[in-house]
């Protein structure tokens, strides 16, 4: 089965700096990756994802994310963090349990929270 | 498109009862998860339906866990007899067909309480 770790429970960052969100991930084949947002007593929201194609991958609220084949890593980055993006952040990674277009799922990591100090 | 609807959006019930949980998926979406989220666990996968099928169900932590999805509208989890332990937050999602490339969308949750 495929998997994703994300090895940092927590991740404090001052308002402004830039902030980083460990992602490495399992898989046989080609991985699709995704990065989801959960915010207090919400559901998970979507926010990028790598399929194919360039490595930096752009997606909602001004973030972003780099696919390193060779460090089999998928990190969440943003230049400047802002107070609102504390949240909980999940890594997640297709997993085939079959085959066919209808035996896929998506594995989560066990999610990071992050902190902006303003 | 409202999203994924799920309720009740919070259930407090007593040990023994049976509880259903309810999952309206976004129109036309052919992919339908069943998520629990708790702090031990973190995000787990349920079971998942494809067009209306049940694909896997292996993450049912027992049989006292079922679910079902008579349309493509319209999907239930049930539990019966509910145990503390169940307490958690139960999210369901739903995707449109593909090879996997595709995100999935949330509900809001249902914040389930056994006592």
């Amino acid at each position: 089965a495929q998997s994703v770790a994300q090895p940092e429970d927590q991740v404090n960052v001052a308002e402004g700096n830039p902030l980083t969100v460990k992602c490495t991930y399992s898989v046989s084949g080609n991985p699709y990756l995704f990065w989801y947002v959960q915010y207090p007593n919400r559901g998970l929201q979507f926010l990028l994802k790598y399929i194919t194609g360039d490595n930096l991958v752009k997606g909602s609220y001004g973030f972003e994310a780099e696919f390193n084949k060779s460090q089999t890593s998928f990190h969440l980055k943003k230049p400047s963090a802002l107070v609102s993006d504390s949240a909980l952040y999940f890594c997640a990674v297709r997993d085939w349990r079959g085959s066919g277009a209808g035996s896929y799922q998506l594995t989560f990591g066990k999610g990071t929270k992050l902190s902006v100090i303003p | 498109d409202a999203g994924v609807i799920q309720s009740p959006r919070h259930e407090v019930t007593e040990m023994g009862q049976e509880v259903t949980l309810r999952c309206k998926p976004i129109s036309g979406h052919d992919y339908l998860f069943w998520y629990r989220q708790t702090m031990m666990r973190g995000l787990e996968l349920l079971i998942y339906f494809n067009n209306n099928v049940p694909i896997d169900d292996s993450g049912m932590p027992e049989d006292r866990f079922s679910a079902k999805m008579p349309n493509a509208s319209f999907s239930t989890l049930k539990i019966q007899p509910s145990e503390p332990r169940d307490s958690a937050v139960y999210f369901c999602a739903s995707s449109s067909q593909g090879w996997g490339d595709t995100e999935a969308f949330f509900g809001q949750g249902t914040r389930l309480t056994v006592v």
